[in-house]
Protein backbone atom coordinates (compact mmCIF):
# COMPACT_ATOMS: atom_id res chain seq x y z
CA UNK A 1 0.00 0.00 0.00
CA UNK A 2 1.36 3.43 -1.03
CA UNK A 3 1.94 5.76 2.02
CA UNK A 4 2.52 9.32 1.49
CA UNK A 5 3.85 10.67 4.69
CA UNK A 6 3.71 14.72 5.18
CA UNK A 7 5.91 15.63 8.77
CA UNK A 8 3.28 17.71 10.91
CA UNK A 9 -0.37 17.49 11.02
CA UNK A 10 -0.48 21.34 12.18
CA UNK A 11 1.96 24.29 11.97
CA UNK A 12 1.69 27.74 13.71
CA UNK A 13 3.73 29.87 12.01
CA UNK A 14 3.89 34.18 12.13
CA UNK A 15 3.88 36.11 8.74
CA UNK A 16 7.13 36.59 7.39
CA UNK A 17 8.45 33.73 8.56
CA UNK A 18 10.20 30.91 6.14
CA UNK A 19 7.90 28.00 6.42
CA UNK A 20 9.08 23.89 4.73
CA UNK A 21 6.28 21.63 4.79
CA UNK A 22 8.25 18.37 3.82
CA UNK A 23 6.58 15.04 1.93
CA UNK A 24 8.02 11.73 1.53
CA UNK A 25 6.83 8.73 -0.24
CA UNK A 26 7.29 5.21 -0.14
CA UNK A 27 6.61 3.98 -3.81
CA UNK A 28 9.22 4.83 -6.02
CA UNK A 29 7.03 7.17 -7.67
CA UNK A 30 8.13 9.56 -10.23
CA UNK A 31 4.91 12.43 -9.74
CA UNK A 32 5.07 14.71 -6.75
CA UNK A 33 2.10 17.27 -6.13
CA UNK A 34 1.48 20.02 -4.17
CA UNK A 35 -2.01 20.75 -3.41
CA UNK A 36 -4.10 23.47 -1.14
CA UNK A 37 -7.58 22.78 -0.19
CA UNK A 38 -9.85 25.57 0.88
CA UNK A 39 -13.78 25.53 1.42
CA UNK A 40 -15.88 26.36 -1.74
CA UNK A 41 -11.85 26.10 -3.70
CA UNK A 42 -11.47 22.56 -3.62
CA UNK A 43 -7.99 21.15 -4.29
CA UNK A 44 -5.53 23.82 -6.40
CA UNK A 45 -2.59 22.61 -7.77
CA UNK A 46 0.80 24.96 -6.53
CA UNK A 47 3.43 22.58 -7.78
CA UNK A 48 4.56 19.68 -8.74
CA UNK A 49 7.24 17.39 -10.01
CA UNK A 50 7.74 14.65 -12.69
CA UNK A 51 11.17 13.87 -11.74
CA UNK A 52 13.99 14.58 -9.44
CA UNK A 53 15.57 18.05 -9.69
CA UNK A 54 12.27 19.31 -11.95
CA UNK A 55 9.65 20.99 -10.77
CA UNK A 56 6.54 22.48 -13.21
CA UNK A 57 3.94 25.49 -11.68
CA UNK A 58 0.88 24.74 -11.11
CA UNK A 59 -2.23 27.12 -10.57
CA UNK A 60 -1.13 29.21 -7.81
CA UNK A 61 2.44 29.00 -7.55
CA UNK A 62 3.05 32.50 -6.07
CA UNK A 63 4.33 32.98 -2.77
CA UNK A 64 5.62 29.36 -2.97
CA UNK A 65 8.59 27.25 -3.80
CA UNK A 66 9.75 23.28 -3.93
CA UNK A 67 12.37 21.49 -3.93
CA UNK A 68 12.93 18.10 -5.16
CA UNK A 69 16.84 16.59 -4.33
CA UNK A 70 15.64 12.96 -3.97
CA UNK A 71 12.59 11.09 -5.73
CA UNK A 72 11.28 10.36 -2.02
CA UNK A 73 11.32 13.37 -0.82
CA UNK A 74 9.08 16.68 -2.35
CA UNK A 75 9.28 20.01 -0.31
CA UNK A 76 6.73 23.25 -0.21
CA UNK A 77 8.36 26.34 1.04
CA UNK A 78 7.14 29.22 1.77
CA UNK A 79 9.65 31.70 1.70
CA UNK A 80 7.56 34.95 3.67
CA UNK A 81 4.51 33.73 5.05
CA UNK A 82 1.32 35.58 4.73
CA UNK A 83 -2.23 35.32 6.50
CA UNK A 84 -3.85 34.59 3.29
CA UNK A 85 -1.41 31.37 3.35
CA UNK A 86 -3.54 30.11 5.65
CA UNK A 87 -4.79 26.49 4.66
CA UNK A 88 -4.76 22.95 4.49
CA UNK A 89 -2.00 21.58 1.87
CA UNK A 90 -2.00 18.37 0.92
CA UNK A 91 1.19 15.95 -0.82
CA UNK A 92 0.15 13.66 -3.32
CA UNK A 93 2.31 11.08 -5.96
CA UNK A 94 1.78 8.85 -8.71
CA UNK A 95 3.31 6.94 -11.28
CA UNK A 96 4.11 7.66 -14.73
CA UNK A 97 4.44 5.43 -17.26
CA UNK A 98 1.80 3.31 -18.90
CA UNK A 99 0.69 2.24 -16.01
CA UNK A 100 -0.06 5.63 -14.20
CA UNK A 101 -1.97 5.56 -11.18
CA UNK A 102 -4.25 7.49 -9.54
CA UNK A 103 -3.34 10.39 -7.34
CA UNK A 104 -2.01 8.79 -3.19
CA UNK A 105 -2.52 11.44 -0.71
CA UNK A 106 -1.00 12.25 2.68
CA UNK A 107 -2.84 13.44 5.87
CA UNK A 108 -2.60 17.03 4.94
CA UNK A 109 -0.87 19.82 7.09
CA UNK A 110 -2.67 22.50 8.39
CA UNK A 111 -1.24 25.67 8.31
CA UNK A 112 -1.98 28.93 10.30
CA UNK A 113 -0.08 31.91 9.04
CA UNK A 114 -1.08 34.46 12.48
CA UNK B 1 -6.35 24.59 -19.87
CA UNK B 2 -9.04 22.00 -17.94
CA UNK B 3 -11.78 22.78 -15.81
CA UNK B 4 -13.53 20.84 -13.39
CA UNK B 5 -17.27 22.24 -12.46
CA UNK B 6 -19.37 20.67 -9.64
CA UNK B 7 -22.03 22.76 -9.10
CA UNK B 8 -23.89 21.76 -5.93
CA UNK B 9 -21.36 22.48 -3.24
CA UNK B 10 -23.97 20.86 -0.65
CA UNK B 11 -26.32 18.08 -1.53
CA UNK B 12 -28.24 16.40 1.53
CA UNK B 13 -30.32 13.36 0.87
CA UNK B 14 -32.36 10.76 2.96
CA UNK B 15 -30.49 7.33 3.81
CA UNK B 16 -32.49 5.03 1.28
CA UNK B 17 -32.59 7.23 -1.23
CA UNK B 18 -30.62 7.55 -4.33
CA UNK B 19 -27.95 10.12 -5.10
CA UNK B 20 -26.51 12.24 -7.82
CA UNK B 21 -23.45 14.14 -7.69
CA UNK B 22 -22.76 16.07 -10.34
CA UNK B 23 -19.38 16.95 -12.64
CA UNK B 24 -18.91 18.57 -15.49
CA UNK B 25 -15.21 19.26 -17.11
CA UNK B 26 -14.26 21.29 -20.33
CA UNK B 27 -11.12 19.64 -21.98
CA UNK B 28 -11.00 19.64 -25.68
CA UNK B 29 -8.76 16.18 -25.62
CA UNK B 30 -9.64 12.78 -24.19
CA UNK B 31 -9.65 12.93 -20.23
CA UNK B 32 -8.92 10.91 -17.57
CA UNK B 33 -11.93 10.88 -14.77
CA UNK B 34 -11.73 11.07 -11.48
CA UNK B 35 -13.86 11.10 -7.91
CA UNK B 36 -12.25 11.24 -4.96
CA UNK B 37 -13.66 10.66 -1.45
CA UNK B 38 -12.63 12.14 1.89
CA UNK B 39 -14.40 10.63 4.84
CA UNK B 40 -14.31 12.93 8.30
CA UNK B 41 -10.70 13.31 9.37
CA UNK B 42 -9.48 10.33 6.75
CA UNK B 43 -7.17 11.39 3.96
CA UNK B 44 -8.45 12.09 0.73
CA UNK B 45 -8.79 8.46 -1.56
CA UNK B 46 -9.71 7.29 -4.63
CA UNK B 47 -13.45 6.23 -5.19
CA UNK B 48 -13.37 5.22 -8.72
CA UNK B 49 -12.00 6.48 -11.70
CA UNK B 50 -13.75 5.94 -15.38
CA UNK B 51 -11.69 3.26 -17.11
CA UNK B 52 -12.13 0.66 -14.46
CA UNK B 53 -16.07 1.13 -15.31
CA UNK B 54 -16.49 -0.69 -11.31
CA UNK B 55 -18.81 0.31 -8.95
CA UNK B 56 -17.42 1.04 -5.66
CA UNK B 57 -19.53 0.80 -2.48
CA UNK B 58 -22.31 1.07 -4.86
CA UNK B 59 -21.29 4.00 -6.71
CA UNK B 60 -20.98 3.93 -9.75
CA UNK B 61 -19.91 6.87 -12.93
CA UNK B 62 -20.12 7.22 -16.38
CA UNK B 63 -18.27 9.39 -18.95
CA UNK B 64 -20.40 11.19 -21.36
CA UNK B 65 -18.35 13.03 -23.64
CA UNK B 66 -20.99 14.37 -25.80
CA UNK B 67 -22.27 16.06 -22.74
CA UNK B 68 -18.71 15.97 -20.99
CA UNK B 69 -19.69 14.97 -17.88
CA UNK B 70 -18.91 12.19 -15.12
CA UNK B 71 -21.66 12.37 -12.54
CA UNK B 72 -21.48 10.23 -9.58
CA UNK B 73 -24.58 7.82 -9.09
CA UNK B 74 -26.02 5.87 -6.03
CA UNK B 75 -29.41 4.30 -5.97
CA UNK B 76 -29.54 3.55 -2.14
CA UNK B 77 -27.81 6.17 -0.34
CA UNK B 78 -26.78 5.27 2.76
CA UNK B 79 -25.33 7.59 6.50
CA UNK B 80 -21.82 6.50 5.95
CA UNK B 81 -21.29 8.29 2.32
CA UNK B 82 -21.93 11.28 4.00
CA UNK B 83 -18.41 12.70 3.20
CA UNK B 84 -16.69 15.29 0.27
CA UNK B 85 -16.69 14.58 -2.97
CA UNK B 86 -14.54 15.24 -5.78
CA UNK B 87 -14.46 15.18 -9.17
CA UNK B 88 -10.96 15.16 -10.79
CA UNK B 89 -9.33 15.47 -14.69
CA UNK B 90 -5.91 13.84 -15.90
CA UNK B 91 -5.38 14.98 -19.52
CA UNK B 92 -4.11 12.02 -21.44
CA UNK B 93 -0.68 13.81 -22.22
CA UNK B 94 -0.07 14.56 -18.96
CA UNK B 95 0.32 13.64 -15.42
CA UNK B 96 -0.92 16.36 -13.39
CA UNK B 97 -4.42 16.07 -12.06
CA UNK B 98 -6.88 19.16 -11.85
CA UNK B 99 -9.74 19.22 -8.95
CA UNK B 100 -13.55 20.55 -8.74
CA UNK B 101 -14.58 22.72 -5.76
CA UNK B 102 -16.45 19.47 -4.31
CA UNK B 103 -19.38 18.57 -2.92
CA UNK B 104 -20.00 17.85 0.62
CA UNK B 105 -22.87 14.89 0.76
CA UNK B 106 -25.03 14.68 3.71
CA UNK B 107 -26.81 11.39 4.50
CA UNK B 108 -29.64 12.04 7.22
CA UNK B 109 -31.13 8.67 8.95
Amino acid sequence: DVKVTQSSRYLVKRTGEKVFLECVQDMDHENMFWYRQDPGLGLRLIYFSYDVKMKEKGDIPEGYSVSREKKERFSLILESASTNQTSMYLCASSAQGQGRSPLHFGNGTRLTVT
Amino acid sequence: AQRVTQPEKLLSVFKGAPVELKCNYSYSGSPELFWYVQYSRQRLQLLLRHISRESIKGFTADLNKGETSFHLKKPFAQEEDSAMYYCALRRNNNNDMRFGAGTRLTVKP
